[in-house]
């Protein structure tokens, strides 16, 4: 298994400014992915997050607004940038332990409010 | 790519009684998983179940059980006993086994358990 700390837990934050979002779990994983779960919405993946290189991004999510680190097996980020009230969501950050472990394990998740 | 359906945005069931969520999906690939996650209001996900789709017979974990319908790309959820505490919105996620190797989930039922 793995425990993910995720921080923030909440903000409100003003247009136009950026967030980090911090990930971080308790054991080395191959594998660390970003969600976003718009209110009352499904969980809709942004990124891979790959350790060493650039993150392997989904369909409609960019660097330039969504960059990720991964400096290691444990912790990555995600920066939500020049934020607008569409950005306000439910960002999550979710692990699985190795390829073949098939198990996702999730962070509670930061919300965000943009103003 | 994968799509995953629920058809049932809100369910409601008495304490004790049991309740059946439906979850469709479409895909090409032979090799897959498929599962059901829980998230309440504290917003973690939680794993409820877990199908391997080369395996016929169905996934139980306790007062949780699928009905897995490999033909008919159909994935219910069947609880048992309902408590107050599976309250929450479930979601039912595809997993391919190729590189790709992410989660697709469906956009969620919500779940209301009542005395």
């Amino acid at each position: 298994s793995a425990v993910i700390s995720q921080k923030p837990s909440r903000d409100i934050c003003q247009r136009g400014t950026s967030l980090t979002i911090q990930c971080q779990v308790d054991s080395q994983v191959t594998m660390m992915f970003w969600y976003r779960q718009q209110p009352g919405q499904s969980l809709t993946l942004i990124a891979t997050a790959n350790q060493g290189s650039e993150a392997t991004y989904e369909s409609g999510f960019v660097i330039d607004k969504f960059p990720i680190s991964r400096p290691n097996l444990t912790f990555s980020t995600l920066t939500v940038s020049n934020m607008s009230p569409e950005d306000s969501s439910i960002y999550l950050c979710s692990v699985r332990t190795g390829e073949w472990n098939t198990e996702a394990f999730f962070g509670q998740g930061t919300r965000l409010t943009v103003v | 790519a994968q799509t995953v359906t629920q058809s049932q945005p809100e369910m409601s069931v008495q304490e004790a009684e049991t309740v059946t969520l439906s979850c469709t999906y479409d895909t090409s690939e032979n090799n897959y998983y498929l599962f059901w996650y829980k998230q309440p209001p504290s917003r973690q996900m939680i794993l409820v179940i877990r199908q391997e789709a080369y395996k016929q017979q169905n996934a139980t974990e306790n007062r949780f059980s699928v009905n897995f319908q490999k033909a008919a790309k159909s994935f219910s959820l069947k609880i048992s006993d309902s408590q107050l505490g599976d309250t929450a919105m479930y979601f039912c996620a595809f997993l391919d086994t190729g590189t790709a190797s992410k989660l697709t989930f469906g956009t969620g039922t919500r779940l209301q358990v009542t005395l």
